[in-house]
């Protein structure tokens, strides 16, 4: 059974602070990683997705892959109240395995 | 809007009826996927085409539940007999063979009273 385990929250960052978001998977085969925002009632938004060791950007994201650690995590950094929302991180298998999401609330 | 277009976006049923949902994936995409989503949880990999080949389904996809993608461009998703536990959102993605990443439709809220 593959995994997925986020802290499913809630996370309270101030607005402008780092928020930083974790993910561990159960599968050491997996090659890509996503992570998708989810405001409430909507359809998940891709955000990025890392295939890599390492770390990648995007504006004010990072995502962070350590295969050895089966971990991988999201930086958003100068976050706004519009980034409130739960954040899922999937892995592919055939199709995408979730996990339960954190729900992330910046504070004004 | 990714391009992922669904429907119905709600559907309310009584239980023991079936019920079926439409999905148009982005046009040049190959592959098509559904999911079904509770509250507080994750969405839940169901079943995914490759054109029109069905390619995987899930130990959750009971026999209840049929996806068909005929002419390997839109799908549908029947649920026959529909029970409470039915209730959830029900989302479409697509995706290029070869290329990974998956867009989401809007989703349909189905709720069996």
């Amino acid at each position: 059974q593959k995994e997925v385990e986020q802290n499913s929250g809630p996370l309270s960052v101030p607005e402008g602070a780092i928020a930083s978001l974790n993910c561990t998977y159960s599968d050491r085969g997996s090659q890509s990683f996503f992570w998708y925002r989810q405001y409430s009632g909507k359809s998940p938004e891709l955000i990025m997705s890392i295939y890599s060791n390492g770390d990648k950007e995007d504006g004010r994201f990072t995502a962070q892959l350590n295969k050895a650690s089966q971990y991988v995590s999201l930086l958003i950094r100068d976050s706004q109240p519009s980034d409130s929302a739960t954040y899922l991180c999937a892995v592919l298998a055939d199709g995408l395995t979730f996990g339960k999401g954190t729900h992330l609330i910046i504070q004004p | 809007d990714t391009g992922v277009s669904q429907d119905p976006r709600h559907k309310i049923t009584k239980r023991g009826q079936n019920v079926t949902f439409r999905c148009d994936p982005i046009s040049e995409h190959n592959r098509l996927y559904w999911y079904r989503q509770t509250l507080g949880q994750g969405p839940e990999f169901l079943t995914y085409f490759q054109n029109e080949a069905q390619l995987e389904k899930s130990r959750l996809l009971s026999d209840r539940f049929s996806a068909e993608r005929p002419k390997g461009s839109f799908s549908t998703l029947e649920i026959q007999r529909t029970e409470q536990g039915d209730s959830a959102m029900y989302l479409c993605a697509s995706s290029l063979a070869g290329a990974e990443t998956q867009y989401f439709g809007p989703g349909t809220r189905l709720l069996v009273l």
